[in-house]
């Protein structure tokens, strides 16, 4: 048990659906952020948030579009996705940007695109 | 370029002691090593950080030469609970950028009975 938790914990859905996914901290960190981890690659950084505010979008395709309303919960809501966007989908948290890094991920959400 | 290179897998025995080595032979003079820990379908997990010479945590240590070229996570009597990729990461902490953490491909480490 992290202190982060995200829901649903699966989640399949058709390229036409609309979809949110949840990530909670119960930590009380200031930054979260959003992760992918497709089969056999390393994770990728999608959106960090610090303060609620967003300071990283890293070329994430517009399909993918992050939430978050206070420093405890971030959203990412999806919406006409692709099967390539079949992954593990991972929230963290931190205390802040600065050192030491240390994250704290959630459980994660498999998400399955038909 | 990647800026960490680690043993794609290992394999061990419960009991034993296991030495995964990183190298990071590019490692910037404000540079810090850290190791994370992910069990499939879960979430990475924080082990272990450090600069030089010797780290040690009630999970793991973590030994750096004085050339901080490589660095070598070492997990005691390892269990089978310990089976998992094990990731080497390194960064400057310092810097505005430094939440974002580049993993790698990992280690991934199974233990037998």
């Amino acid at each position: 048990e992290t202190g982060v938790t995200q829901t649903p914990r699966h989640l399949v859905m058709g390229m036409t659906n609309k979809k949110s996914l949840k990530c909670e901290q119960h930590l009380g960190h200031n930054a979260m952020y959003w992760y992918k981890q497709s089969a056999k690659k390393p994770l990728e950084l999608m959106f960090v948030y610090n303060f609620k505010e967003q300071t990283e979008n890293n070329s994430v395709p517009s399909r993918f579009s992050p939430e978050c309303p206070n420093s405890s919960h971030l959203f990412l809501h999806l919406h006409t996705l692709q099967p390539e966007d079949s992954a593990l989908y991972l929230c963290a948290s931190s205390q802040g940007l600065a050192d030491p890094n240390e994250q704290f991920f959630g459980p994660g959400t498999r998400l399955t695109v038909l | 370029l990647a800026k960490t290179t680690q043993p794609i897998s290992m394999d061990s025995y419960e009991g034993q002691e296991v030495n995964i080595t990183c190298s990071h032979n590019n490692i910037a003079t404000n540079d810090y090593i850290t190791w994370y820990q992910q069990f499939p379908s879960q979430g990475p997990r924080f082990i272990i950080q450090g600069y030089k010479t010797k780290v040690t945590n009630e999970v793991a240590s973590l030994f750096i030469p004085a050339d901080r070229k490589s660095s070598t996570l070492s997990l005691p009597r390892v269990s089978l609970s310990d089976t998992a990729v094990y990731y080497c990461l390194v960064g400057d902490p310092r810097m505005d950028s430094s939440y974002k953490l580049i993993f790698g491909s990992g280690t991934r480490l199974l233990v037998r009975p």
